[in-house]
């Protein structure tokens, strides 16, 4: 079975701070993906990226960067932290021709920004 | 950018009773896909429907595809208290990789 860990199920941090998400997969996939879930929202995609330090933006990128050193660890950076951050964040990854196969999802990260 | 809309957005019914969820979206696609999403935890693919399909089955789901009207049905025949979740239906298009999500429908089964 495929698993994605996030690295953190809760998170607490202060506006202002620097915030790293890790996400690891162990399927050797190429895609990997950063979402965040808000109420009445649904899902919105952050970034994804195809490749070892390839990255695309998403839907809303504003505020955050990503980083992809490794094939099979994806980081979502918050570079100041502010309260309308606070959300579900969500990793997922698939293989690269992926158009008729799923996404795996973690089990994501709720982050507070106090 | 969102593309699929779930209807209802919650919906209650008893154990035994069959569960229809619809998705409607806005622009071509390549394939549909159905989540779901048990509370505070990730998503789980169900099922997935090619473009050039108009129904899938996988054990008590079944999926229904009409791209004329661009909308998509899962139907979840004798549910039980464990399917009670959100459900969300997320299309791919034919370039780009990401996944598009409606905002689900919440499902609750009770015994």
């Amino acid at each position: 079975d495929v698993k994605v860990t996030q690295s953190s199920r809760y998170l607490v941090k202060r506006t202002g701070e620097k915030v790293f998400l890790e996400c690891v997969q162990d399927m050797d996939h190429e895609n990997m993906f950063w979402y965040r879930q808000d109420p009445g929202l649904g899902l919105r995609l952050i970034y994804f990226s195809y490749d070892v330090k390839m990255k695309e933006k998403g839907d809303i990128p504003e505020g955050y960067s990503v980083s992809r050193e490794k094939k099979e660890r994806f980081s979502l950076i918050l570079e100041s932290a502010s309260t309308n951050q606070t959300s579900m964040y969500l990793c997922a990854s698939s293989f690269a021709e992926a158009r008729n196969q799923p996404q795996h999802f973690g089990d994501g990260t709720r982050l507070s920004i106090l | 950018s969102q593309q699929g809309e779930e209807d209802p957005q919650a919906l209650s019914i008893q154990e035994g009773e069959n569960a229809t969820m619809n998705c409607s979206y806005k622009t071509s696609i390549n394939n549909l896909q159905w989540y779901r999403q048990n509370s505070g935890r990730g998503l789980v693919h169900l099922i997935l429907i090619r473009s050039n399909e108009r129904e899938k089955h996988s054990g008590r789901l079944r999926v229904t595809l009409d791209t004329s009207k661009k909308s998509s049905s899962l139907l979840i025949t004798a549910s039980r208290a464990a399917d009670t979740a959100s459900y969300f239906c997320a299309t791919r298009s034919n370039s780009g990789y990401a996944l598009n999500f409606g905002k689900g429908t919440s499902l609750l089964v009770t015994p």
